[in-house]
C-alpha cells in the first residue's frame, strides 16, 4: 500500500457524460500528479499540482480539468466523454514539487466509456 | 519535450538467466532517472532510481548503469525469477523538471 487513495476503483458511463476521479496523497506530500494510462501510450503526464497551485501540464486535453484543494487532495473532471478516453486514470504523490523524488502511485481508477 | 524510449518492447527470458532492460532520452539536461515495476492491474511502485552523478546503482538483484555522454540508462536483473515477469517503465526527468515515462517493456520470465 502506498499510502496513495483513489476513488472511485472502477468506473463506467456513456459518451458525453462527464465524471469525477478522486485523489488523496501520501500524508505529507504536497504533489500530486495525474496519469492517463491506456494499452497502446504506456503512463502518459496529464497535470501536477503542487501546494494547491498547478506547477506542470501535459497531455491534457481541453476537456479535462484538475483541482488540488487546501487539504491536499485532487480531482480529476473529465468531459464530454468519448470512447477513446477509456483507460486507467492514476494519481501520485510526491514530497516535492520538483520532480526529483519518487512519486508514489495509487491504485487507479478504470474508466470505461461506452 | 523530453523523449524517452525503451528497448526491447518485450523480453522473454529463462528462470534464472539476466534480463538488460535499455532506455534513452533526449534532454542532456535530465538528472533524475527512475525505473518503475507494473505487474498486471497494479499500480507502478519504483524499484531503483539513479540520478546524474552517479554511473551504477544495485539493489540486491537489480542494478542500473547511466551512460550520461551516449544519454541511455539500463534496468539490469540477475537471476530472475516467476515473480520478476511485470512491465517495466523508465523515466527521466528532465530540464522542464517533469517526469517523462517511456511506454514500457514487458518482461516475461519463463519457469
Amino acid at each position: 500500500d502506498s499510502g496513495v487513495t483513489q476513488t472511485p476503483k472502477h468506473l463506467i458511463t456513456a459518451t458525453g457524460q462527464r465524471v469525477t476521479l478522486r485523489c488523496s496523497p501520501r500524508s505529507g506530500d504536497l504533489s500530486v500528479y495525474w496519469y492517463q494510462q491506456s494499452l497502446d501510450q504506456g503512463l502518459q503526464f496529464l497535470i501536477q499540482y503542487y501546494n494547491g497551485e498547478e506547477r506542470a501540464k501535459g497531455n491534457i486535453l481541453e476537456r479535462f480539468s484538475a483541482q488540488q484543494f487546501p487539504d491536499l487532495h485532487s480531482e480529476l473532471n473529465l468531459s464530454s466523454l468519448e470512447l477513446g478516453d477509456s483507460a486507467l486514470y492514476f494519481c501520485a504523490s510526491s514530497v516535492d514539487g520538483g520532480g526529483a523524488y519518487e512519486q508514489y502511485f495509487g491504485p487507479g481508477t478504470r474508466l470505461t466509456v461506452t | 519535450g523530453e523523449n524517452v524510449e525503451q528497448h526491447p518492447s518485450t523480453l522473454s527470458v529463462q528462470e534464472g538467466d539476466s534480463a538488460v532492460i535499455k532506455c534513452t532520452y533526449s534532454d542532456s539536461a535530465s538528472n533524475y532517472f527512475p525505473w518503475y515495476k507494473q505487474e498486471l492491474g497494479k499500480r507502478p511502485q519504483l524499484i531503483i532510481d539513479i540520478r546524474s552523478n552517479v554511473g551504477e546503482k544495485k539493489d540486491q538483484r537489480i542494478a542500473v548503469t547511466l551512460n550520461k555522454t551516449a544519454k541511455h540508462f539500463s534496468l539490469h536483473i540477475t537471476e530472475t525469477q516467476p515473480e520478476d515477469s511485470a512491465v517495466y517503465f523508465c523515466a527521466v526527468r528532465g530540464g522542464n523538471n517533469r517526469l517523462a515515462f517511456g511506454k514500457g517493456n514487458q518482461v516475461v520470465v519463463i519457469p
